[in-house]
């Protein structure tokens, strides 16, 4: 089946530090990953796809096919980084594909 | 604001009972996903529409179903309610099956 796992339900840091959202999937075809975020009382939105390989609000994530990895990453933590990150994939392979979310990571950055 | 738009926001009802949650979709996507956010379970795919027909089927239970009408929205019927179906219900829809745009969710509790 196909899966996608974040080992941690909860990250904590301080403001300032570095930041890593673990995400793994289970290998299947081309998969395309994303990492969504929701903030405290808002809706769930897309952060960013591992397609475009770009940079929003500091992360960045790189596709590891060798470890099967999407990890989600910051360099310096934010107060309003705060939120409940979810990583996600799609098989890639058929508009009847049905997107697969892991359980989510709340990140909690300190003052 | 994603566009798309869900309701009602709130919803408190009874166990045994059954409800209609709505969701209209950006213009022109023809796409509906409905998904189950809870404390315990984190956010559980249900079930896709395209432009009518049922097209991905997730962990839905036989006590749920959905459709989508000619002009693109979509309902979730939800009945013999429990008190374990109390959760944050959202939709989202895309264009390309690729990304996509959630609503803000209807928060459904059980009594």
């Amino acid at each position: 089946a196909q899966r996608v796992t974040q080992p941690e339900k909860l990250l904590s840091v301080f403001k300032g530090a570095p930041v890593e959202l673990k995400c793994n999937y289970s290998y299947s075809g081309s998969p395309e990953l994303f990492w969504y975020v929701q903030y405290s009382r808002q809706r769930l939105q897309l952060l960013l796809r591992h397609i475009s390989r770009e940079s929003i609000k500091g992360f960045t994530a790189d596709l590891n096919k060798g470890e099967t990895s999407f990890h989600l990453k910051k360099p310096f933590a934010q107060e309003e980084d705060s939120a409940m990150y979810y990583c996600a994939r799609n098989p890639g392979y058929s508009s009847a594909s049905k997107i697969i979310f892991g359980s989510g990571t709340r990140l909690s950055i300190r003052p | 604001d994603s566009g798309v738009t869900q309701t009602p926001k709130h919803l408190i009802t009874a166990t045994g009972q059954r409800v209609t949650l709505r969701c209209s979709p950006r213009s022109g996507d023809l796409s509906v996903y409905w998904y189950q956010q809870s404390l315990d379970q984190g956010l559980q795919f249900l079930i896709q529409y395209y432009n009518g027909e049922e097209r991905a089927k997730g962990n839905i239970l036989e006590r749920f179903s959905a459709q989508q009408f000619p002009d693109l929205h979509s309902e979730l019927n939800l009945s013999s309610l429990e008190l374990g179906d109390s959760a944050l219900y959202f939709c989202a829809s895309s264009v390309d099956w690729k990304t996509q745009y959630f609503g803000p969710g209807t928060r459904l509790l059980v009594l």
